[in-house]
C-alpha cells in the first residue's frame, strides 16, 4: 500500500524567513497531494493541494511543487508569520479518496 | 462556511465499554470517512463510507468497529468493546465526491480509555 514519508519532523524559522517541508510517496498511482495544517485542539485544515497533472501551484505565500518522476512533493511557505506555527501534514491518495498522511512537521515561527 | 461537526469533543470510557462517536458531515456531502490520530503520531485512515456501505477499511478497522449513517445527517463510529490502545483523536471527514473534491475534517473527538 501507499506510504508517505515527511521531513523534517520539526522546523524552527525566524519570522519573515521561508519554510520548506518535503514528502515522498511510494505508490506511483497516487494522483492527489493535499497539505493540511493542524492547530492545537483542531482538526486538519486543507491549505493547498495539487494534482498529478500539475507541477506547481501557488496561493499567496504558500506553494506546492510536485516531481512525479522522483515521487516527491514539497510545501513552501514564504514570509512566515507567527500564526503559521502549527503541525503540517502532507498526504497522498488516488483521486480525493482515502488519504495516506505523512508523519507531520511541527513548524515554529519565532517573532 | 459549512463545517463538519463532531460530538463529544472528549469522551472518557472504561476499558471494555462500548462507545459511539458522532459526526455531522457537511449537508450535501456524499462520501464520509473516519481517521484516527494517536497522540503525537500521524493521522491514519480507518474507513470510508458511501451510499450506506463501507467502501474501504484499513487493518485497524476490525470487528470491534462499525459505522452507520442512521439518518440523513449523522455518521457514527462505534467501538464495541474498547481497549486501552483505542485511546486517540478520532476525526470525521466528508467530501461531495471522491475524485476531485477535497475532504473537510471536523475538530475531532478525543477518546480516553481508562
Amino acid at each position: 500500500g501507499e506510504n508517505v514519508e515527511q521531513h523534517p519532523s520539526t522546523l524552527s524559522v525566524q519570522e519573515g524567513d521561508s519554510a520548506v517541508i518535503k514528502c515522498t510517496y511510494s505508490d506511483s498511482a497516487s494522483n492527489y497531494f493535499p497539505w493540511y495544517k493542524q492547530e492545537l485542539g483542531k482538526g486538519p485544515q486543507l491549505i493547498i493541494d495539487i494534482r498529478s497533472n500539475v507541477g506547481e501551484k501557488k496561493d499567496q505565500r504558500i506553494a506546492v511543487t510536485l516531481n512525479k518522476t522522483a515521487k516527491h512533493f514539497s510545501l513552501h511557505i514564504t514570509e512566515t508569520q507567527p500564526e503559521d506555527s502549527a503541525v503540517y501534514f502532507c498526504a497522498a491518495s488516488l483521486y480525493t479518496d482515502k488519504l495516506i498522511f505523512g508523519t507531520g512537521t511541527r513548524l515554529q515561527v519565532f517573532p | 462556511e459549512p463545517e463538519v461537526t463532531q460530538t463529544p469533543s472528549h469522551q472518557v470510557t472504561q476499558m471494555g465499554q462500548e462507545v459511539i462517536l458522532r459526526c455531522v458531515p457537511i449537508s450535501n456531502h456524499l462520501y464520509f470517512y473516519w481517521y484516527r490520530q494517536i497522540l503525537g503520531q500521524k493521522v491514519e485512515f480507518l474507513v470510508s463510507f458511501y451510499n450506506n456501505e463501507i467502501s474501504e477499511k484499513s487493518e485497524i478497522f476490525d470487528d470491534q468497529f462499525s459505522v452507520e449513517r442512521p439518518d440523513g445527517s449523522n455518521f457514527t463510529l462505534k467501538i464495541r468493546s474498547t481497549k486501552l490502545e483505542d485511546s486517540a483523536m478520532y476525526f470525521c471527514a466528508s467530501t461531495l465526491e471522491n475524485r476531485n473534491q477535497p475532504q473537510h475534517f471536523g475538530d475531532g473527538t478525543r477518546l480516553s480509555i481508562l
